[in-house]
């Protein structure tokens, strides 16, 4: 059975720090991964996309992917009390046909 | 774009009763999912379409749960009977190729049986 694992937090850091992520995955052939963002009560929306090994940057979030360890994070820079939700990470099952997610990891930035 | 829409956004009701929760994707998408999610297991997987064809239901808890889609704009998740351990929130998603682009959730279904 396909796992995504999680840290649940709650991870603290103070305004304006790098908040880090991380998500580990069980499947080796995995290929695509997805970073969510849900606030309380609210739908997860999609905010990062990465299928290679490595670096992927847009605005403040830096998504990393090192297929070799199973392991993808999810950088936040500059952080702000309205980055204060939960992530989740997302990989594609091993039928390639749907996204399988982790639990998600609950941010919490303090002013 | 209206988005994905579910309806209702809550839903109580008591043990035994028969629950549908619906949905409608955005217009164009051809890829349908319908999702659980609870503080215990997290989000997972019931069921998906595409075309308006089930193609995987391994993910649907029991025979109580059925879930078709009629159309291209709208779906359905019935329950029956309903039981206090499917009290969770439901999502729809919707997709234009598959999860390769990322869904776009429905704002979900808050069902609570009692």
């Amino acid at each position: 059975q396909k796992e995504v694992e999680q840290n649940s937090g709650p991870l603290s850091v103070p305004e304006g720090a790098i908040a880090s992520l991380n998500c580990t995955y069980s499947d080796r052939v995995s290929q695509s991964f997805f970073w969510y963002r849900q606030y309380s009560g609210k739908s997860p929306e999609l905010i990062m996309s990465i299928y290679s090994n490595g670096d992927k940057e847009d605005g403040r979030f830096t998504a990393q992917l090192n297929k070799a360890s199973q392991y993808v994070s999810l950088l936040i820079r500059d952080s702000q009390p309205s980055d204060s939700a939960t992530y989740l990470c997302a990989v594609n099952n091993q039928a390639g046909t749907a996204l399988i997610f982790g639990k998600g990891t609950t941010l919490s930035v303090s002013s | 774009d209206a988005g994905v829409i579910q309806s209702p956004r809550h839903e109580v009701t008591e043990m035994g009763q028969e629950v549908t929760l619906r949905c409608k994707p955005i217009s164009g998408h051809d890829y349908l999912f319908w999702y659980r999610q609870t503080m215990m297991r997290g989000l997972e997987l019931l069921i998906y379409f595409n075309n308006n064809v089930p193609i995987d239901d391994s993910g649907m808890p029991e025979d109580r749960f059925s879930a078709k889609m009629p159309n291209a704009s709208f779906s359905t998740l019935k329950i029956q009977p309903s039981e206090p351990r499917d009290s969770a929130v439901y999502f729809c998603a919707s997709s234009s190729r598959g999860y390769w682009s990322g869904y776009t959730f429905g704002s979900g279904t808050r069902l609570t049986v009692v």
